[in-house]
């Protein structure tokens, strides 16, 4: 069951320049859409979230863009920083009848920014 | 700025025995949930719970599973009899609820178990 797939494992970048990770998936129901960083041995930490009725989202360095037709989502962060290398996961949520909402997770994308 | 907490963060136990893993939720949220990592593999959701009661649950928490707020503050995940496929690292999540069209949830930094 792949319903987010982040088909990039590891993503290599220089300080200064543009990471972007991509994020895919199937269930048309998805209506908000989120970015974590993870640490080892830490949890996942919230970075920059979008619903889908918009197809961009701001948060100083970091922007998410979504595109529905296509059901994919990117995270790019300008300029990318040392401190920036981390584990980042695509996750996906559709509100259901009980009012809560369950995330499905990517696989994550290992991004390492070198000096 | 407040946080999820967690405790342990590492428990090693021996297959069969019972263990509480222990979530302390952001004080003003409404709504809070289980996941786990097994090693090398994707977050998976197991449980939400609100208003004293499970909202969802996934297909991974059986009846060997059980969610309980015993108090204001606490949360806590039991598992009754321990497999060594429970092996894992144990998130404990927290969100306001809806205000308006989202909702984001907050991680506490995991407990890691370990079954012998």
């Amino acid at each position: 069951d792949q319903q987010v797939k982040q088909n990039s494992p590891s993503l290599s970048v220089q300080e200064g320049r543009i990471s972007i990770l991509n994020c895919d998936y199937t269930n048309s129901m998805f209506d908000y859409f989120l970015w974590y960083k993870k640490y080892p041995a830490e949890g996942p930490t919230f970075l920059i979230s979008i619903s889908s009725i918009k197809d961009k989202n701001e948060d100083g360095r970091f922007t998410v863009f979504l595109n529905k037709s296509a059901k994919h989502l990117s995270l790019h962060i300008v300029p990318s920083q040392p401190g920036d290398s981390a584990v980042y996961f695509c996750a996906a949520s559709a509100r259901t009848q009980g009012g809560s909402e369950k995330l499905v997770f990517g696989k994550g994308t290992k991004l390492t920014v070198n000096p | 700025e407040p946080e999820v907490t967690q405790t342990p963060s590492h428990q090693v136990t021996q297959m069969g025995q019972e263990v509480i893993l222990r979530c302390v939720p952001i004080s003003n949220h409404l709504y809070f949930y289980w996941y786990r990592q097994i090693l090398g593999q994707k977050v998976e959701f197991l449980v939400s719970f609100y208003n004293n009661e499970i909202s969802e649950k996934s297909e991974i928490f059986d009846d060997q599973f059980s969610v309980e707020r015993p108090d204001g503050s606490n949360f806590t995940l039991k598992i009754r009899s321990t497999k060594l496929e429970d092996s894992a690292m144990y998130f404990c999540a927290s969100s306001e609820g809806y205000r308006g069209e989202t909702d984001t949830q907050y991680f506490g930094p995991g407990t890691r178990l370990t079954v012998l």
